[in-house]
């Protein structure tokens, strides 16, 4: 069985400030992890994904197969980066290939 | 172009009521999901299709049936609705072997 776990609901910082969205996984396989985000009344969009090792909109993250983790860092938070933050893995359940997701952690940037 | 489509984007309805979603995708992608987010923005998978042949099926009630007339569609059936079935009601689409799903916009569902 896949599971995701994001330990934090709600998350507030100010505007500068460094965030980290926190996210932990359980797998038995090699997972393929990604961050999901979903501005106010939009869709849900990728982010970016572990595989691809790159910063979107100043947002890194990290696979750290060690501590199942895959923490969502952004040096400095701006307002505009306030949403719902959703982590997500994907594996094999079976023969098919499934995308889940935790539950969520509510970013709120403060000016 | 939107890529993932679906409608209606509020539905308000009575219980007991028979309702449907309907999704449309214009990514050429293979595969389709129904996930459900609650009240508290959790997200749950229900179904998935994959050349039109359902492949995961979670525990959701059997009022609930996914139908997907060809590979671009996979609308959501709901059979006698009750209040729990309110939430926003999420369509997704991805290519198999490419793990990335591009979701709709949502349709939020109010059982009243």
């Amino acid at each position: 069985a896949q599971r995701v776990t994001q330990p934090e609901k709600l998350l507030s910082v100010f505007k500068g400030a460094p965030v980290e969205l926190k996210c932990n996984y359980s797998y038995s396989g090699s997972p393929e992890l990604f961050w999901y985000v979903q501005y106010s009344r939009q869709r849900l969009q990728l982010l970016l994904r572990h595989i691809s090792r790159e910063s979107i909109k100043g947002f890194t993250a990290d696979l750290n197969k060690g501590e199942t983790s895959f923490h969502l860092k952004k040096p400095f938070a701006q307002e505009e980066d306030s949403a719902m933050y959703y982590c997500a893995l994907s594996g094999t359940s079976g023969s098919a290939r499934q995308l889940t997701f935790g539950s969520g952690t509510q970013l709120t940037v403060l000016p | 172009d939107t890529a993932v489509s679906q409608t209606p984007k509020y539905l308000v309805t009575q219980m007991g009521n028979d309702k449907s979603i309907k999704c449309e995708q214009n990514l050429g992608h293979d595969t389709m999901y129904w996930y459900k987010q609650d009240s508290k923005k959790f997200l749950k998978i229900m179904f998935s299709y994959n050349n039109k042949e359902l492949i995961i099926n979670e525990t959701v009630p059997n009022r609930f049936s996914p139908k997907s007339p060809d590979k671009a569609h996979l609308n959501l059936h709901i059979n006698s609705l009750e209040l729990g079935d309110s939430a926003v009601y999420f369509c997704a689409s991805s290519q198999s072997g490419v793990t990335e799903a591009f979701f709709g916009q949502g349709t939020r569902l109010t059982v009243v």
